[in-house]
């Protein structure tokens, strides 16, 4: 059992190049997250997927797009990259839609991560 | 915005040593969880709070949720070099902290 799983694990680009993260889970989950973790800053959230065929933005959307291509699938597209977009990227799956927000209780399950260099 | 405030940002202690970290917010939260994290890993939930004055054991770990539910406590006691690593809390709208980073000496 894979659990989540991303790729690519590296990724190197250049300012204005654009690249897609991929990231499937294989535990039928229905919400799907997607977050950037920096130094002293602990894990932000990018976008989430609460169902297949929804997404929304979450607390840094800004520069981001999503896809939520299927219930297994999640992926992250940037479309321009910027410096400041150098993070670690990790995608997370939940069981159940954790929203509204009054009651959060849904074990997250993450993904090893995408450590992403923009120069 | 509900911030939650994790201290202290970096501990380093013997093998051996009982330690204390916190998870504080100006914010009620129905629930919090805390998250380890190794190097090069994601973080692994070890457990949800969800009632005011709530405390959970697991193993060598004490959690506990304080009476308001805006702030936890995660103590451990005579740490092992396994329990290096950073922990996280999380409260609603999937916030988290910036993390304890822990590191336990041989």
């Amino acid at each position: 059992n894979a659990g989540v799983t991303q790729t690519p694990k590296f990724q190197v680009l250049k300012t204005g190049q654009s690249m897609t993260l991929q990231c499937a889970q294989d535990m039928n989950h229905n919400s799907m997250y997607w977050y950037r973790q920096d130094p002293g800053m602990g894990l932000r959230l990018i976008y989430y997927s609460a169902s297949e065929g929804t997404t929304d933005k979450g607390e840094v959307p800004n520069g981001y797009n999503v896809s939520r291509l299927n219930k297994r699938e999640f992926s992250l597209r940037l479309e321009s990259a910027a410096p400041s977009q150098t993070s670690v990227y990790f995608c997370a799956s939940s069981e159940a839609p954790s929203f509204p927000a009054a009651l959060f209780t849904d074990t997250q399950y993450f993904g090893p991560g995408t450590r992403l260099t923009v120069l | 915005t509900q911030l939650l405030e994790q201290s202290p940002q970096f501990l380093s202690i013997q093998e051996g040593e009982n330690l204390t970290v916190y998870c504080n917010s100006s914010s009620v939260f129905s629930s919090l969880q805390w998250y380890r994290q190794e190097p090069g890993e994601g973080p692994v939930l070890l457990v949800t709070v969800v009632t005011g004055g709530e405390v959970k054991k697991l193993k060598r770990l004490t959690f506990q949720f304080g009476d308001a539910r805006k702030d936890s406590s995660l103590h451990i006691t005579a740490a092992q070099p396994g329990d290096t690593g950073l922990y996280l809390c999380a409260g609603g709208s999937m916030r988290f902290g910036a993390g304890t980073r822990l590191t336990v000496k041989p």
